[in-house]
């Protein structure tokens, strides 16, 4: 069956250094992948989209790379700040009309 | 533009009971999708809709059922209430030149509790 997981703990990292998530697929060979950010009683916010001929997508201080061989998306954040504590979600889009499929999050924090 | 809107923001209903949870966007998106949200399951997709007058099932449709008369509007109704549907509900909606899944744009949530 298909899976997408994403690390169930918490990830604790101090400011200032790069945090680094990982989402992992299974039974899937999806067009693009997402990554999104939930903030506690709030929707998802969309990050970044990377397409499955890309190997890395940039955005002020986040980067994603996208490994179709092994099935996995990193995705980082370089000098992180407290601010960027926050649950991460990967989404995959597979083919066909219907919608994403997300994994469950990362709950990251990052401490002062 | 306000985006995506969903109302209300919580909801107290006892078993059997029913409702519409509304959602609307003027960002004239074609795509529009609800989702659940529960503990340790991550979002789920209950029923999209790729334009008005069209709805498909997602994942886990039952127990709710959706209509699309207006590209604005995608209502969720819950037939009769069960307290496993107790859950936080995401609306969403998608750019109109690209697929239901892209860069999608959620509402605030609905947080349903069924007593």
């Amino acid at each position: 069956s298909q899976k997408i997981e994403q690390n169930s703990e918490a990830l604790n990292i101090q400011e200032g250094k790069t945090a680094t998530l990982t989402c992992n697929y299974t039974n899937y060979s999806p067009a693009y992948l997402q990554w999104y950010r939930q903030d506690p009683g709030r929707g998802p916010v969309f990050l970044l989209l990377i397409r499955e001929n890309e190997k890395e997508k940039r955005k002020e201080r986040l980067k994603v790379t996208f490994d179709t061989t092994l099935k996995q998306s990193l995705f980082h954040i370089t000098a992180s700040q407290p601010a960027d504590s926050a649950t991460y979600l990967c989404a995959l889009k597979g083919g066909g009309a219907d919608g994403l499929t997300f994994g469950k999050g990362t709950h990251l924090i990052i401490q002062p | 533009n306000a985006g995506v809107t969903q109302t209300p923001k919580f909801q107290v209903l006892k078993t059997g009971q029913s409702m519409t949870l509304q959602c609307a966007q003027d960002m004239n998106h074609e795509y529009m999708s609800w989702y659940r949200q529960d503990p340790g399951m991550g979002l789920r997709l209950i029923h999209y809709s790729v334009g008005a007058g069209i709805t498909d099932q997602g994942e886990v449709p039952n127990g709710y059922n959706v209509s699309r008369s207006t590209t604005e509007d995608f209502p969720l109704r819950l037939l009769s209430a069960a307290p496993s549907q107790t859950s936080v509900y995401f609306c969403a909606s998608s750019r109109p030149s690209t697929g239901v899944g892209e860069t999608q744009y959620f509402g605030p949530g609905t947080r349903l509790l069924v007593l």
